[in-house]
């Protein structure tokens, strides 16, 4: 069956530095979101992504986080200079046409020393 | 703003017993909620998807109904197992945007 998936699992890195989250999405699918989830709290919305441009955006994506799709299958999250509070469980998520069942990839966990 | 409130926040029961997971949004103006399970330190598994203008869906042991004018979703579990412990979420998509609006989950334990 075809999923969403996502690397790294795991990264560590230092306040500042600039990161990329990887995901790719089921292959057919069109739409393509990143979440988050900071330890203990609710699942967020970032941004989606539709047609090579966001289509939405919360109050956090703000400048310091951008998306590309890069190639036809993958699909990236960059945070320019991380802070602590970055330190999350990202989530990327795909789905066939908007307002339809989202598939969530397993996770990326960043944390941010 | 939207927002989604589950209660109870953690339940705990037996094996065997049927149980009732509750989903309560503000804004009824929902294009379709989903609900999610999630494992410890896991990604999020797709249950169900009921679309507005559904009552209900199911699948296997599970079933989701939702009340749109008073803005309620309830997740039923049948017979539960041990191997459902798990945090399960719901979360809806409003009718405008295609971003899904989570609530807090409820941690459930099923005990042998």
């Amino acid at each position: 069956e075809p999923e969403v998936t996502q690397t790294p699992s795991h990264q560590v890195t230092q306040m500042g530095q600039e990161v990329i989250l990887r995901c790719v999405p089921i292959s057919n699918h069109l739409y393509f979101y990143w979440y988050r989830q900071i330890l203990g709290q609710k699942v967020e919305f970032l941004v989606s992504f539709y047609n090579n441009e966001i289509s939405e955006k919360s109050e956090i994506f703000d400048d310091q986080f951008s998306v590309e799709r890069p190639d036809g299958s993958n699909f990236t999250l960059k945070i320019r200079s991380t802070k602590l509070e970055d330190s999350a469980m990202y989530f990327c998520a795909s789905n066939l046409a908007g307002g339809l069942e989202q598939y969530f990839g397993p996770g990326t966990r960043l944390t941010v020393t | 703003k939207q927002e989604v409130t589950q209660i109870p926040a953690a339940l705990s029961v037996p094996e065997g017993e049927n149980l009732v997971l509750n989903c309560s949004f503000t804004d009824s103006a929902i294009y379709n909620l989903q609900w999610f399970r999630q494992d410890p330190g896991k990604g999020l598994t797709s249950l169900l998807l009921i679309q507005s203008s559904q009552r209900e869906q199911t699948s296997g042991r599970l079933n989701a109904s939702l009340d749109k004018s008073s803005g309620r979703s309830t997740l039923y579990i049948a017979a539960s197992q041990p191997g459902d412990s798990a945090t399960y979420l719901c979360a809806v998509i409003g009718n405008a945007g295609n971003m899904l609006t989570f609530g807090g989950g409820t941690r459930l334990m099923v005990k042998p």
